[in-house]
């Protein structure tokens, strides 16, 4: 069965350090792959795609994404966390039936 | 409009009543979503509108909940006879044609059922 795997509930960085959120699907081919991250009581913001091409995607706010597909995976980082980036963040996978299928999602505080 | 509309923003209701979850999606889009987000539960995909038509109810997670669109624009959550479980962020989310990966996402309705 698709699925979306995301193994991490909680995750607590230090300012300036670096983040890495782990995200794994089960499917037979390659899907198309999203991150999303929602801020306190916002609603759902796109940080990055991935269809095709170049395994390294960067999105905004300083965050990148590597696909490896003998992993299944598609690993969100950013180098250097700000106290704003303290969210909830999805990672998301398209598998061709029209309705994108969601992780669990990872909690992320950033502490000063 | 603009972006995707949903309202009320926040909803607190009493176990056993009705409530009515409203989504206006953006100008356009004739497809349709609706997901869950309950607390460390992800998004759980609800209902899935292509134009008027809903060809796929499955995420449904009873017969107490039900979905219209109308004029292929408003759409309506119904959940009747409410249960606690069903306290949740009611998503809606919106994009052009059958484009599942393009999704742009309203808001959410907070529902707090006391």
């Amino acid at each position: 069965a698709q699925s979306v795997t995301q193994p991490d509930i909680h995750i607590t960085v230090s300012e300036g350090a670096s983040l890495e959120l782990r995200c794994n699907y089960s499917y037979g081919a390659t899907p198309y792959l999203f991150w999303y991250v929602q801020s306190p009581g916002q609603g759902l913001q796109l940080l990055l795609k991935y269809f095709s091409g170049d395994t390294l995607v960067q999105g905004i706010k300083g965050f990148e994404a590597e696909f490896k597909r003998s992993q299944s995976s598609f690993n969100l980082r950013k180098p250097s966390v700000h106290w704003s980036d303290a969210a909830e963040y999805f990672c998301a996978c398209y598998f061709f039936d029209y309705k994108l299928s969601f992780g669990a999602g990872t909690t992320v505080t950033v502490r000063a | 409009g603009a972006g995707v509309s949903q309202s009320p923003s926040n909803k607190v209701t009493e176990k056993g009543k009705d409530v009515e979850l409203r989504c206006d999606p953006i100008s356009g889009h004739t497809a349709l979503y609706w997901y869950r987000q309950s607390l460390g539960q992800g998004l759980e995909f609800l209902i899935y509108f292509q134009g008027n038509s809903a060809p796929d109810k499955s995420g449904l997670p009873s017969d107490r909940f039900s979905a219209e669109r109308t004029g292929g624009s408003v759409s309506t959550l119904t959940i009747q006879r409410t249960q606690q479980e069903d306290s949740a962020v009611y998503l809606c989310a919106s994009s052009l044609g059958r484009q599942g990966e393009k999704l742009f996402f309203g808001s959410g309705t907070q529902l707090s059922v006391l």
